[in-house]
């Protein structure tokens, strides 16, 4: 398996504009997590999806983030418009059902840069 | 919820040394730690995993022991290399098994 894939790996954009980050996760995983990485706050979880449901979108900032996956096999996060501070590196993550559920396999990130 | 705290933020060893870092965490019903090395622009990887059911683990040079009832589990690494050189993050389930990760250790191994 390729891994968890996701895209862009670097994406600038200007404030205001939107911006949408794509992820694959590992084929048979159950579970996607999205989390942003920024020197100050460290990893954060943003939300997760049990076989494509949000469980849990308790970490998302604010309205101006959505996520959706349509199914199994792709995932994106949305940032409507994006604004300077939520220039960070947002990485998914896959894992899988059962004994192993906790296990999370990261992507290679998107890097953000909102000028 | 779950609250990982972990020390030091940054540690210096000789090649050749040990590497020990800690983190306590305050949620009884964690049971599964998981460390992770984030070497410089690139993703965290799992590197050695313990649950909640054993006290110790070792993986060649890397090691993971557990204290359930101080709340606290600590990484290990013996014969320091300067590959190991990384950001490292430990992390605990919460009571709803997501991972609450710690701030992470800058470990740099100088020759």
């Amino acid at each position: 398996d390729a891994g968890v894939i996701q895209s862009p790996r670097h994406e600038v954009t200007e404030m205001g504009q939107e911006v949408t980050l794509r992820c694959k996760p590992i084929s048979g995983h159950d579970y996607l997590f999205w989390y942003r990485q920024t020197m100050m706050r460290g990893l954060e979880l943003l939300i997760y999806f049990n076989n494509n449901v949000p469980i849990d979108d308790s970490g998302m900032p604010e309205d101006r983030f959505s996520a959706k996956m349509p199914n199994a096999s792709f995932s994106t996060l949305k940032i409507q418009p994006s604004e300077p501070r939520d220039s960070a590196v947002y990485f998914c993550a896959s894992s899988p059902s059962g004994a192993d559920k906790n296990i999370q396999y990261f992507g290679a990130g998107t890097r953000l840069s909102v000028l | 919820g779950e609250n990982v705290e972990q020390h030091p933020s940054t540690l210096s060893v000789q090649e050749g040394d040990s590497a020990v870092i800690k983190c306590t965490y305050s949620d009884s019903a964690s049971n599964y730690f998981p460390w992770y090395k984030q070497e410089l622009g690139k993703r965290p990887q799992l590197i050695i995993d313990i649950r909640s059911n054993v006290g110790e683990k070792k993986d060649q040079r890397i090691a993971v022991t557990l204290n359930k009832t101080a709340k606290h589990f600590s990484l290990h690494i013996t014969e320091t290399q300067p590959e190991d050189s990384a950001v490292y993050f430990c992390a605990a389930t919460d009571s709803w098994g997501k991972l609450q990760f710690g701030a992470g250790t800058q470990v740099v191994v100088t020759p």
